[in-house]
């Protein structure tokens, strides 16, 4: 079936510093790429998501690139703030199998003042 | 707001208990998941639904089963509760596929203890 694996599984960045959050994916009908964020004792909330049309989509600090070739997509963080500290899920949906979406393992961001 | 509500934060069972987990959605989504999510596994699905009634296994469905009577409401049931059951649950819910893949929303999760 579908894996989806994450890296790196914890990340620290000093505040202001950019982070990069990398996954990648088997299946090549994969065509929608969320990202998730979860705070501490909270749901994971999406952030910004990607579908395999399109190369890159930016949300003021936050980006994210993907390629199809190499089956890999990525998550940038600019300009952190203390605030980004969290959980991050990537995850990636195949189409026409009813919406279910497999996640990666999450990457804890910190960042410190 | 996409708002999902799962009716408790945290949850303490016994082995053995039949246990469950309540979870509603208030903007007439028709899929809706659920998920448990352990450290270093990210989130696995158990089961999730298309409609009511209907009912689709997902990856790690063993020890669990679903209702979904109305479409706002979807319930996971743990038959007899065992302690590698403990863990953090989330439900979702999100539009049918159509044109494109549509995000999930999340509510905020059930942290279940087996003792």
């Amino acid at each position: 079936g579908e894996n989806v694996e994450q890296h790196p599984s914890t990340l620290s960045v000093q505040e202001g510093d950019s982070a990069v959050i990398k996954c990648t994916y088997s299946d090549s009908a994969s065509n929608y790429f969320p990202w998730y964020k979860q705070e501490l004792g909270k749901g994971p909330q999406l952030i910004i998501d990607i579908r395999s049309n399109v190369g890159e989509k930016k949300d003021q600090r936050i980006a994210v690139t993907l390629n199809k070739t190499a089956k890999h997509f990525s998550l940038h963080i600019t300009e952190t703030q203390p605030e980004d500290s969290a959980v991050y899920f990537c995850a990636d949906m195949i189409y026409n199998q009813g919406g279910k979406l497999i996640f990666g393992q999450g990457t804890e961001l910190s960042v410190k003042p | 707001d996409v708002k999902v509500t799962q009716s408790s934060r945290y949850l303490v069972k016994r082995t053995g208990e039949k246990v469950f987990l309540e979870c509603v959605q208030d903007m007439d989504h028709e899929n809706m998941f659920w998920y448990r999510q352990d450290p270093g596994l990210g989130l696995r699905l158990i089961y999730f639904s298309y409609d009511v009634k209907m009912k689709e296994k997902g990856d790690i469905p063993e020890g669990y089963s679903v209702s979904r009577e109305k479409k706002e409401r979807f319930s996971l049931i743990l038959e007899s509760a065992s302690t590698n059951q403990t863990s953090m649950y989330l439900c979702a819910s999100s539009p049918p596929v159509l044109e494109a893949n549509q995000p999930q929303h999340f509510g905020d999760g059930t942290r279940l203890s087996i003792l």
